[in-house]
């Protein structure tokens, strides 16, 4: 079965203080994909990635920056961390043929 | 502008009993709606997948129905165990196949004894 894993699960920082969490999959999935989830706003797409080398925008890309070096691994960098930023964070990945999407077991980030 | 829209946002149902979630949504073209499972502070879990050619699909106790035509669905919990206290997400894809995912806020379900 499909497993995402997400390190780390739990960080406290301080602003401007450069992060990253990392996801890696134990398929070979193309596509895989960051969301934060905020109370009441449900999940929000931050970048996806359809292959290696190919990355594109959700709907709140900024204050993020993500890479596709290799397939297994799609790390989310903020290179300036903001208390805004402080949320939930889940990757997943997408299985094209079944339209299962799986999730990480999230990263809470807390931002000071 | 794709919207994805649930409801009731929490509800609250002893043991045993039955309920239903809507989810309604604009998001055009239609690819796939999925319902998902979250346990608090947990990914989601996925429940169901449909297309735009299914009308139904179930999963046990969960039974999810497809309206494309009133861009509407639903996910009907029969006997409700005290397990099924989660939130439920309904998740529209338009046709890019999955890549762009629209998320509902979700209904937060508590099942008590």
């Amino acid at each position: 079965e499909a497993q995402v894993t997400q390190n780390p699960r739990y960080l406290i920082t301080v602003t401007g203080k450069k992060l990253t969490v990392t996801c890696s999959q134990n398929m070979n999935h193309e596509y895989m994909s960051w969301y934060r989830q905020d109370p009441g706003l449900g999940l929000r797409q931050i970048y996806y990635s359809m292959n290696v080398e190919v990355t594109d925008k959700g709907d709140v890309p900024e204050g993020y920056k993500v890479s596709r070096k290799e397939k297994r691994n799609f790390p989310l960098i903020l290179e300036s961390p903001s208390p805004n930023q402080t949320s939930l964070y889940f990757c997943a990945i997408l299985d094209r043929g079944s339209y299962e999407q799986y999730f990480g077991p999230g990263t809470r980030l807390t931002v000071t | 502008k794709n919207q994805v829209e649930q409801s009731p946002q929490s509800l609250i149902i002893l043991e045993g009993k039955n309920c239903t979630l809507q989810c309604n949504y604009t998001v055009s073209p239609f690819s796939n709606l999925r319902w998902y499972k979250q346990d608090t502070g947990r990914g989601p879990v996925s429940l169901t997948i449909m297309t735009f050619s299914e009308n139904t699909k179930s999963n046990g106790r969960y039974t999810a129905t497809l309206d494309a035509d009133t861009k509407q669905s639903s996910l009907h919990i029969t006997a409700s165990q005290l397990s099924d206290s989660a939130s439920y997400i309904c998740v529209v894809s338009d046709q890019t196949g999955g890549f762009k995912t629209i998320f509902g806020a979700g209904t937060r379900l508590f099942v008590k004894a």
